[in-house]
């Protein structure tokens, strides 16, 4: 079962554009985290925000979290082709495993 | 060099055939787990293990196996009882439970 859902499924923007992804979840959760993966790689982690957190910050990196909503957005700011990969939301819920989204795709055109 | 790998890279299965998956960390971290990933989608959880000597079922266990004798080690093997085994299999491993997962590089499971 998928905790988390992104949206859009797939993003293309140009260069410089800001991207903003969505990721909602079911159940009450500890942490919601953001991963990249690049294909045909494996996962990277990018940001973790806490449950009592509403916004965090990472660099060209800005994640928001609505707890009474059960969504988060992370937007990448000033994009690059290098940022081209899916990302995928985890939510850890309350104990349990950490369960992943179905991943948004972005495309980054030079 | 400290981190998570995955062995082999590549690998294909004949029809009846197992196959293990080996996946390697030396983070000394106790959690561990399996995901299987098909094209275009996220990540279904098969196998985890919280310490040593102990795993659990994920969502999709079926066809699969996995033992964990050391801490460092967590192999994956995909049985003749999975029908359906082609897919990207990403190992990973956190400090605790709910924690930052770290990923191998996963590997990439054909059916001749």
């Amino acid at each position: 079962s998928q905790q988390g859902e992104e949206d859009p499924q797939a993003l293309s923007i140009q260069e410089g554009e800001n991207a903003t992804m969505n990721c909602s979840y079911k159940t009450s959760i500890n942490n919601l985290q953001w991963y990249r993966q690049n294909s045909g790689r494996g996962l990277v982690h990018l940001i973790l925000i806490r449950s009592n957190e509403r916004e965090k910050h990472s660099g060209r990196l800005r994640v928001t979290l609505d707890t009474s909503k059960k969504s988060s957005s992370l937007l990448i700011t000033a994009s690059r082709a290098a940022d081209t990969a899916s990302y995928f939301c985890a939510s850890d819920n309350a104990g349990n495993m950490l369960t992943f989204g179905g991943g948004t795709r972005l495309m980054v055109k030079p | 060099d400290g981190g998570i790998t995955q062995s082999p890279k590549y690998l294909f299965r004949k029809e009846g055939q197992n196959v293990t998956l080996s996946c390697e960390q030396n983070l000394n971290h106790d959690a561990m787990y399996w995901y299987r990933q098909d094209p275009g989608q996220g990540l279904r959880l098969i196998y985890y293990s919280q310490i040593v000597n102990d795993f659990q079922k994920g969502d999709i266990a079926e066809g699969y196996s996995v033992s964990r004798e050391k801490k460092e080690s967590f192999p994956l093997t995909v049985t003749s009882a999975q029908k359906n085994p082609t897919a990207f299999y990403l190992c990973a491993s956190s400090t605790d439970w709910g924690g930052t997962q770290y990923f191998g590089p996963g590997t990439r499971l054909l059916v001749l």
